[in-house]
């Protein structure tokens, strides 16, 4: 059974980067899934931020895309987020998820709450 | 992008009745090389993260009780759950994953009535 836990700061100051990492336990981040991030700002629904594969081939929303980087580290089984240019509107819980890789997903982390204000 | 619109926004239902959530995509999700539905529904109640339920729009995620249940096909979507229990207060979504970027329902809030 794979579990995800996110981790990093829980605020960061407008124009700066966000940067979060999801910790994959109960699997191998090299077995044949893609690796999400997924955001949701606080009383609203679900954005799909992007993905990546242990490759390290990536999918990212074009909506977020100029901001954003996912990248894997095999190593320490785990992948991560950083989203430049941030402003309130990117205040959310920040999700990371994954599945079989066909798109929809089991796995999800708690998610961690990410506030940007100065 | 394929845009995901839910109807009603907001639900009640009596304990034991059925209730109903439909989903409706801007453009077909069904792949007919292999004719699935590239659709799922999540169940996502307060303070969690969204659970999985059903996907290729209408297989049961393991665990899930059977009272629910997903059809449809193309462009429309229904989420039932035939008799409603008190544990199924959330807020439900549908999403595509037919082609990034993924993309999700506004989400629908059932309550009991």
């Amino acid at each position: 059974q794979v579990q995800l836990q996110e981790s990093g700061p829980g605020l960061v100051k407008p124009s700066g980067t966000l940067s979060l990492t999801c910790a994959v336990s109960g699997g191998s981040i090299s077995s044949r899934k893609w690796w999400n991030w997924v955001r949701q700002p606080p009383g609203k629904g679900l954005e799909w931020i992007g993905e990546i594969y242990h490759s390290g081939s990536t999918n990212y929303n074009p909506s977020l895309k100029s901001r954003v980087t996912i990248s894997v580290d095999k190593s320490k089984n785990q992948f991560s987020l950083k989203l430049s240019s941030v402003t309130a509107a990117d205040t959310a819980v920040y999700y990371c998820a994954s599945g079989g890789g066909q798109g929809y997903f089991e796995y999800w982390g708690q998610g961690t709450l990410v506030t940007v204000s100065s | 992008d394929i845009v995901m619109t839910q109807s009603p926004d907001s639900l009640a239902v009596s304990l034991g009745e059925r209730a109903t959530i439909n989903c409706k995509s801007t453009q077909s999700v069904l792949y007919s090389s292999n004719n699935k539905n590239y659709l799922a529904w999540y169940q996502q109640r307060p303070g969690q993260p969204p659970k999985l339920l059903i996907y290729w729009a209408s297989t049961r995620e393991s665990g899930v009780p059977d009272r629910f249940s997903g059809s449809g096909s193309g462009t429309d979507f229904t989420l039932t759950i035939s008799s409603l229990q008190a544990e199924d207060v959330a807020v439900y979504y549908c999403q595509q994953y037919y082609s990034t970027p993924y993309t999700f329902g506004q989400g629908t809030k059932l309550e009991i009535k």
